[in-house]
């Protein structure tokens, strides 16, 4: 079955600090995988997508995530983390019937 | 592109009355969309998966009579809440999928139901 797994509920960083908001999937074949960010009470934005190739994928506003099949993970990061950031994020892993499973979702405090 | 829109955002209704909300993607054609309920400070929950032209799939536990959803052109989903009660109140969110696309969806912004 497929399952999405975001270990952490809250990070908080600092304005110009690193971040890497993890997570991991179970799939049985290969898995298409996407993280959303989601702003309060607002719908979800696409922030990067991998389906095949380079595991290291760019996406909108400087994030970007690898795939790492042996780890079953696709961490997200940004070097350099800003105050429009601070949201929700989700990971969503595609499986059968087009659907998406969505992990529980990060939500990420940035402090001045 | 690839815009979604709902309508409305925020809709306030009595208990016992039944409330639609409108999904449109407004540049692209999308064969499939799929409407979620989120609870505070939780993730999405599938409620169902809407086919153009055929009935809805709903995920175990969702009640179709309750929550009848229609999609009758490649742009226009509708999800109608029926008899209302105070426990249907919540975030819920539609998502188009393109035709032809891969398991990408595109997501409206939301539509945040108060049943009084």
């Amino acid at each position: 079955a497929q399952s999405v797994t975001q270990p952490d509920i809250h990070i908080t960083v600092s304005e110009g600090a690193s971040l890497e908001l993890r997570c991991n999937y179970s799939y049985g074949a290969t898995p298409y995988l996407f993280w959303y960010v989601q702003s309060p009470g607002q719908g979800l934005q696409l922030l990067l997508k991998y389906f095949s190739g380079d595991t290291l994928v760019q996406g909108i506003k400087g994030f970007e995530a690898e795939f790492k099949r042996s780890q079953s993970s696709f961490n997200l990061r940004k070097p350099s983390v800003h105050w429009s950031d601070a949201a929700e994020y989700f990971c969503a892993v595609g499986g059968g019937a087009n659907n998406l499973f969505f992990g529980t979702g990060t939500r990420l405090t940035v402090i001045p | 592109g690839a815009v979604v829109s709902q309508h409305p955002s925020r809709v306030i209704c009595k208990s016992g009355t039944s409330v639609k909300i409108e999904c449109r993607s407004l540049d692209f054609q999308a064969t499939t969309m799929f409407w979620y309920r989120q609870f505070p400070k939780q993730s999405l929950m599938l409620m169902a998966t809407s086919n153009e032209g055929s009935k809805a799939t709903y995920e175990q536990g969702v009640e179709k009579d309750k929550f009848l959803i229609n999609h009758a052109s490649l742009t226009l989903s509708t999800l109608t809440v029926t008899s209302a009660h105070p426990e249907d109140s919540s975030f819920y969110i539609c998502s188009a999928r393109l035709a032809g696309g891969t398991y990408e969806q595109y997501f409206g912004p939301g539509t945040r139901l108060t049943v009084t």
